[in-house]
């Protein structure tokens, strides 16, 4: 089955400074990956998304890359907020297999004011 | 719409007891999904169903069984609970690419 690897698993900066967590996955036939943002206390909420197709995509201050070859994503976020502190979870998904969800191991960012 | 909701929200059992956690969707999804939470190892598969009437297994089914009787439902049973099984269970659901989660079940099992 499918194996993503996500880092690092905390992640501290400053309000203001971008963050960036990365995720590795080992099966060339998955072609949708998610990114779920996860408040304490709550469940995962979808935040931005990537097609196998695609190979950047951007939405306000949040961006995902995607490196079909190397087999990675990377989660960038941009002037960081107090309120962006969570924990964020990549995804791999072969679309067409019942969408079955392999996650990452989390990161858990904390943005200081 | 209330989404996903998850009954009960804490629950602490013994070896060895039984217990079933209910899943509810009210966006008529056909795609239903149990997941379960450890620190470190993100959300794993436990099992899902692609309609009413069908389950399949995930990536750690061993010691829970589902049942699908109705579209909006998705049961999770531990018949015999093992202090392994602490954990937070979420439950989702889909239709498309988007899985919606539930709020979370946090489950001791001492």
């Amino acid at each position: 089955g499918e194996n993503v690897e996500q880092h690092p698993s905390t992640l501290s900066v400053q309000e203001g400074d971008s963050a960036v967590i990365k995720c590795t996955y080992s099966d060339s036939a998955s072609n949708y990956f998610p990114w779920y943002k996860q408040e304490l206390g709550k469940g995962p909420q979808l935040i931005i998304d990537i097609r196998s197709n695609v190979g950047e995509k951007k939405d306000q201050r949040i961006a995902v890359t995607l490196n079909k070859t190397a087999k990675h994503f990377s989660l960038h976020i941009t002037e960081t907020q107090p309120e962006d502190s969570a924990v964020y979870f990549c995804a791999a998904v072969y679309l067409y297999n019942f969408n079955k969800f392999y996650f990452g191991s989390g990161t858990k960012l904390n943005v200081k004011p | 719409n209330a989404g996903v909701t998850q009954t009960p929200k804490f629950r602490v059992l013994k070896t060895g007891q039984s217990m079933t956690l209910l899943c509810a969707q009210d966006m008529n999804h056909e795609y239903m999904y149990w997941y379960r939470q450890d620190p470190g190892m993100g959300l794993r598969l436990i099992h899902y169903s692609v309609g009413e009437g069908t389950t399949a297994k995930g990536e750690v089914p061993d010691g829970y069984n589902v049942s699908r009787l109705k579209k909006q439902n998705f049961l999770l049973g531990l018949e015999s609970a093992a202090p392994s099984q602490t954990s937070v269970y979420f439950c989702a659901s889909g239709e498309g690419t988007e899985q919606f989660f539930g709020p979370g079940t946090r489950l001791t099992v001492l």
